[in-house]
């Protein structure tokens, strides 16, 4: 089993839907979890990053998560053609640095007008 | 505002060719990374820089050299392509390496084809 298991989609939903992207991890030190967006033929940039537990809100976009679960959501409301992009989950047990990130496969999400 | 740039934006390879991969930031930036995204792999670190005059091996890092050659720059070299190392390498930098949730900074992808 990986360590970050991410459903690949694709996700097509409607303008205006609720979308629901999720990661499951089998790690239970985890506890730094953020969520990348990466455009078609783009690098992945930084959207939410939540440390622990809870949900942390950004505009139309909420990051939840469940340790007990070991499973972590991102809602998008309100959804947008411009929100068609590829999301990568990406998690670490240590706050000292990046090479310790570990990233899902990404699940494409395309959001038709 | 460049951000991270990298060079080329595609190459093809024959097998047993080399290659070096440049990536250069403008952001003052201690960190830097070489990633390679693969389909149903997602990102997988090659090499790492955690500041000027240091490298370290990442996940997946046998095929591959890298040379921190100044703050700015970090090269990614391919002595002997496979076509194993065909995928999209990413160039990234974080202000430094201290902190998990600093953000990292990514270029806009090398997509290399080795044949």
């Amino acid at each position: 089993q990986k360590e970050v298991e991410q459903d690949p989609g694709p996700l097509s939903v409607p303008e205006g839907a609720i979308v629901s992207l999720n990661c499951t991890y089998s790690n239970s030190a985890f506890q730094y979890f953020m969520w990348y967006r990466q455009y078609s033929r783009k690098g992945p940039e930084l959207l939410m990053y939540t440390y622990s537990s809870g949900n942390k809100e950004d505009g139309r976009f909420t990051a939840q998560v469940d340790k007990s679960s070991k499973y972590i959501s991102l809602f998008i409301r309100d959804s947008q053609p411009s929100d068609s992009a590829t999301y990568l989950c990406a998690m670490s047990a240590d706050q000292g640095g990046s090479e310790k990130l570990v990233f899902g496969k990404g699940t494409k999400l395309t959001v038709n007008p | 505002n460049a951000g991270v740039t990298q060079t080329p934006k595609f190459q093809v390879l024959k097998t047993g060719q080399s290659m070096t991969l440049q990536c250069a930031q403008d952001m003052n930036h201690n960190s830097m990374y070489w990633y390679r995204q693969d389909p149903g792999m997602g990102l997988r670190l090659i090499y790492y820089s955690a500041s000027e005059g240091t490298t370290d091996k990442g996940e997946v890092p046998n095929g591959y050299n890298v040379s921190r050659l100044n703050k700015r720059e970090f090269s990614l070299r391919l002595e002997s392509a496979a076509p194993s190392q065909t995928s999209v390498y990413f160039c990234a930098s974080q202000r430094y390496d201290a902190r998990v949730d600093e953000k990292l900074f990514f270029g806009s992808g090398t997509q290399l084809s080795v044949l």
